[in-house]
């Protein structure tokens, strides 16, 4: 069974702190992994991480994956009151579009 | 409409009312899906459709019932509702090539 996993559960930061979550996976067909913000509402799309290795960055985020070690890491520097959120480790399979599998979340909170 | 959008944003039913749920996209996107987001268990799938006229069985699709009658409408109908069906529900699409999902604003259903 596919299976992704985000540590930590929770993380507690001031602001200007730089944070780092994680996200290891045991997938079988793996396609993509995509990662989520999620305030009061929906999810919003952040990165999708296809190829081992390539950063991805925007503005104070950035997020890469390694294939060989099954994880991903999303950094987030510099952080602010406005970063506070859920955030979303998926994995999309080749065989299975519609099912993505999702982690359980990490939820940030940046005090002032 | 630009993007995703759902209705009603939140509804009180007593149990063992039918209810729909309405999903509608603009982007032309050829996949949707149907989430419920429960404390603690994250975004389960509840029914995705690849295509118009083709809908399939997510993680949790018992009590729950979909169409896919054209490409921009997804109503999730939940037929005799139960205590246990008392969640968020999030609707999205993707380009199936794409594999990158956009959620709709969610539906907050009390089912008492």
């Amino acid at each position: 069974e596919d299976k992704v996993v985000q540590s930590p559960l929770s993380l507690v930061v001031h602001e200007g702190d730089t944070v780092t979550l994680n996200c290891s996976y045991e997938v079988t067909n793996f396609r993509s992994l995509l990662w989520y913000k999620q305030e009061k509402k929906a999810p919003t799309f952040l990165f999708m991480l296809t190829s081992s290795g390539i950063e991805k960055k925007s503005g104070r985020l950035s997020s890469i994956l390694d294939k060989k070690e099954l994880f991903s890491i999303l950094n987030i520097t510099a952080t602010q009151t406005g970063d506070s959120a859920v955030y979303l480790c998926v994995f999309i399979s080749i065989t299975s579009y519609g099912k993505l599998t999702f982690g359980q979340g990490t939820i940030l909170t940046v005090h002032p | 409409i630009a993007g995703i959008t759902q209705a009603p944003t939140s509804q009180i039913l007593a149990a063992g009312r039918r209810m729909t749920l309405r999903c509608t996209q603009d982007m032309r996107h050829n996949a949707m899906y149907w989430y419920r987001q429960d404390l603690g268990l994250g975004l389960r799938l509840i029914h995705y459709s690849n295509t118009a006229g083709t809908t399939g069985k997510g993680e949790v699709p018992d009590g729950y019932s979909v169409s896919r009658a054209n490409t921009d409408d997804f109503p999730l109908t939940l037929a005799s509702a139960v205590p246990s069906q008392t969640s968020v529900y999030f609707c999205a699409s993707s380009d199936i090539l794409a594999g990158d999902q956009f959620f709709g604003p969610g539906t907050r259903l009390t089912v008492l």
